[in-house]
């Protein structure tokens, strides 16, 4: 089975700072997808950025980027000129392509100092 | 115009009571899933439909039972409520099982 280990519980970053949020997992799949989902005080579930398996170029989406390591099974994420409103529990995820397995990281609170 | 909504968002209720949870998509998505997560923050996946079939069971209590009337819509019933059934319970969504999830607002589910 799949699994997905964020190493980090907790971390923090000065508002306007970059910080990267850590993420691996173990598969014997070549095809699969990957997502960063953060889920601020208010519960909700927010998708905030996908990579597949078989794309070489990492993912981006605004002010956030991820660095997918494929041979090292690493998939960080990478949020720049963070924002207060950045804080929130990020939980990394992976799905496989064969099924419908979705398997999540257990999270890392980030905190954004003003 | 929610794309995801779930109700009640808060349920408290005592142990041995049987409840539910609905849960709808307005997004035409073919997959539902049902997610727990615990006091730890940990999310696992319980149940997942796809086109109104059960595809993935994961081992939890079949106390635990979901039902789909349609495709828009996956409802969770639990019965005979336990303390340790206590937890934020997500409904999500998605195009089909090769595509991202959309979440639900959660429902905080507290047994007493």
């Amino acid at each position: 089975a799949q699994t997905v280990t964020q190493s980090q519980p907790e971390m923090s970053v000065q508002e306007a700072e970059t910080v990267t949020l850590s993420c691996t997992y173990d598969t014997s799949e070549s095809d699969y997808y990957l997502f960063w989902y953060k889920q601020p005080p208010s519960r909700q579930m927010i998708l905030v950025i996908r990579q597949e398996a078989y794309k070489q170029q990492n993912a981006t989406e605004n002010r956030f980027s991820v660095n997918f390591q494929k041979a090292a099974k690493s998939f960080s994420l990478k949020i720049s000129d963070s924002q207060l409103g950045d804080a929130a529990m990020y939980f990394c995820a992976y799905r496989s392509n064969n099924n419908n397995d979705m398997r999540f990281g257990a999270g890392t609170r980030l905190t954004v100092k003003p | 115009d929610t794309a995801v909504s779930q109700t009640p968002k808060y349920l408290v209720t005592q142990m041995g009571n049987d409840k539910s949870i609905k849960c709808e998509q307005n997004l035409g998505h073919d997959t539902m899933y049902w997610y727990k997560q615990d006091s730890k923050k940990f999310l696992k996946i319980m149940f997942s439909y796809n086109n109104k079939e059960l595809i993935i069971n994961e081992t939890v209590p079949n106390r635990f039972s979901p039902k789909s009337p349609d495709k828009a819509h996956l409802n969770l019933h639990i019965n005979s409520l336990e303390l340790g059934d206590s937890a934020v319970y997500f409904c999500a969504s998605s195009p089909s099982i090769f595509y991202e999830q959309y979440f639900g607002p959660g429902t905080r589910l507290t047994v007493t």
